[in-house]
């Protein structure tokens, strides 16, 4: 049971346009939520996070959204650069019967030049 | 300042074969905690600590223990290793719990068991 769903593998962008990626959850006791990037034979990095009770978070040209009515958030990156081709993950977060942490499965992001 | 590392950064065993992954931080966080990569899938947490001597199970912890006799080490132990525990293995830290501090990722452990 995938308790947070990445539904697109892998995500085409041109340069200088909008990347949209998309993350739906199907557990309402998630607290926080998280999107991580990952270049090959790295581990992660920490992008941006929301927490539950905001619906939008912005820091620089990354913003995620929360509509918790739809349980789903949506990272944009304006404008994608070559350099943002990574895998991204959401993940999200509580304490609720324990410390966890769900990712989803994650989604190729390739910015064409 | 190092960050994250992880020693090594491949392995391969047999099944039936023990072996320890070591994490290490330079950043004096309390918060350590191990996770699996498979392929088609997010990372799984393994188990984590939320301070020197502390251990917890996360979402996948059977076939595997942990410690945390140091603050700047968390060990990860496969006592009789499986072909179901190939994969590549992730350990992070970070200085508070999850809703105020950032989770910091080492580059990783790619082991297969045969």
């Amino acid at each position: 049971d995938q308790q947070v769903k990445q539904n697109s593998p892998s995500l085409s962008v041109q340069e200088g346009r909008i990347s949209i990626l998309n993350c739906d959850y199907t557990n309402s006791m998630f607290d926080y939520f998280l999107w991580y990037k990952k270049y090959p034979a790295e581990g992660p990095t920490f992008l941006i996070s929301i927490s539950s009770i905001k619906d939008k978070n912005e820091d620089g040209r990354f913003t995620v959204f929360l509509n918790k009515s739809a349980k789903h958030l949506s990272l944009h990156i304006v404008p994608s650069q070559p350099g943002d081709s990574a895998v991204y993950f959401c993940a999200a977060a509580g304490n609720t019967g324990g410390f966890k942490t769900i990712f989803g499965a994650g989604t190729r992001l390739f910015v064409k030049a | 300042n190092a960050g994250v590392t992880q020693t090594p950064k491949f392995r391969v065993l047999k099944t039936g074969q023990s072996m320890t992954l070591l994490c290490a931080q330079d950043m004096n966080h309390e918060y350590m905690y191990w996770y699996r990569q498979d392929p088609g899938m997010g990372l799984r947490l393994i188990h984590y600590s939320v301070g020197e001597g502390t251990t917890a199970k996360g979402e996948v912890p059977d076939g595997y223990n942990v410690s945390r006799l140091k603050k700047q080490n968390f060990l990860l132990g496969l006592e009789s290793a499986a072909p179901s525990q190939t994969s590549v293995y992730f350990c992070a830290s970070s200085l508070g719990d999850f809703t105020t501090d950032t989770q910091y990722f080492g580059p990783g452990t790619r082991l297969t068991v045969l």
